[in-house]
């Protein structure tokens, strides 16, 4: 199984700084047909995740553009630029490259 | 508006069987896979399976193959997870998705594995 590694595992942060959160993959998640199918998921408290970002680096309808995920192979970041009190919550990557598909162990974000 | 309900959950003895159902509108069901994810309490998200918009091709995780089955009722715009000899470890969340993006979920239903 494709392992994703979450870096860190809680991240605190001061209201309007940014915050990182890398996603490593134990393989690469390039798909045969050449795509990346790699997502980022925000659980916010008491709630079911909401998409983010998917293939990457795209935004899902109606995120802000403060979120920007980018990487490739097997090495994908997720930064919030400007953080606000909203996006505190539980972030995870996903990958559906490969069967059975599996999800990072999640990075809980604290504002400070 | 797309919005997925589920619906079947609650408290159930080890051993026993349950089955979970996912009612879907606002989009076409039936061009779409379908999913289902489980969050235990306190833990992270676990991919149960996925099924396909005709039910020929129907994938799970493989822990869960021999005692979880997936299927859809496209007449009914539903979505099923039967599950069997359920034991502790299966108290959890049940979370059903839409998938391609995997962009659309439920709110969850609680099952509780417990005598």
């Amino acid at each position: 199984d494709v392992v994703l590694t979450q870096t860190p595992v809680s991240l605190s942060v001061t209201l309007g700084d940014q915050a990182s959160i890398s996603c490593r993959s134990s393989q690469s998640l390039v798909y045969s047909d050449g795509n990346t199918y790699l997502k980022w998921y925000l659980q916010k408290p008491g709630q079911s995740p909401q998409l983010l970002i998917y293939e990457v680096s795209n935004r899902f309808s109606g995120v802000p553009d403060r979120f920007i995920g980018s990487g490739s192979g097997t090495d994908f970041t997720l930064k919030i630029s400007r953080v606000e009190p909203e996006d505190l919550g539980v972030y995870y990557c996903f990958q559906a490259t490969h069967d059975p598909l599996t999800f990072g162990s999640g990075t809980k974000l604290e504002i400070k | 508006e797309v919005k997925l309900v589920e619906s079947g959950g609650g408290l159930v003895q080890p051993g026993r069987s349950l089955k979970l159902s996912c009612a879907a509108s606002g989009f076409s069901f039936n061009d779409y896979w379908m999913g289902w994810v489980r969050q235990a309490p306190g833990k992270g998200l676990e991919w149960i399976g996925e099924i396909n918009q005709d039910s020929s091709t129907i994938n799970y995780t493989p822990s869960l193959k021999d005692k979880f089955t997936i299927s859809r009722d496209n007449a009914q715009n539903t979505l099923y997870l039967q599950m069997s000899k359920l034991g502790s470890e299966d108290t959890a969340i049940y979370y059903c998705a839409r998938v391609i993006l995997w962009d659309y979920w439920g709110q969850g239903v609680m099952v509780t594995v417990s005598s």
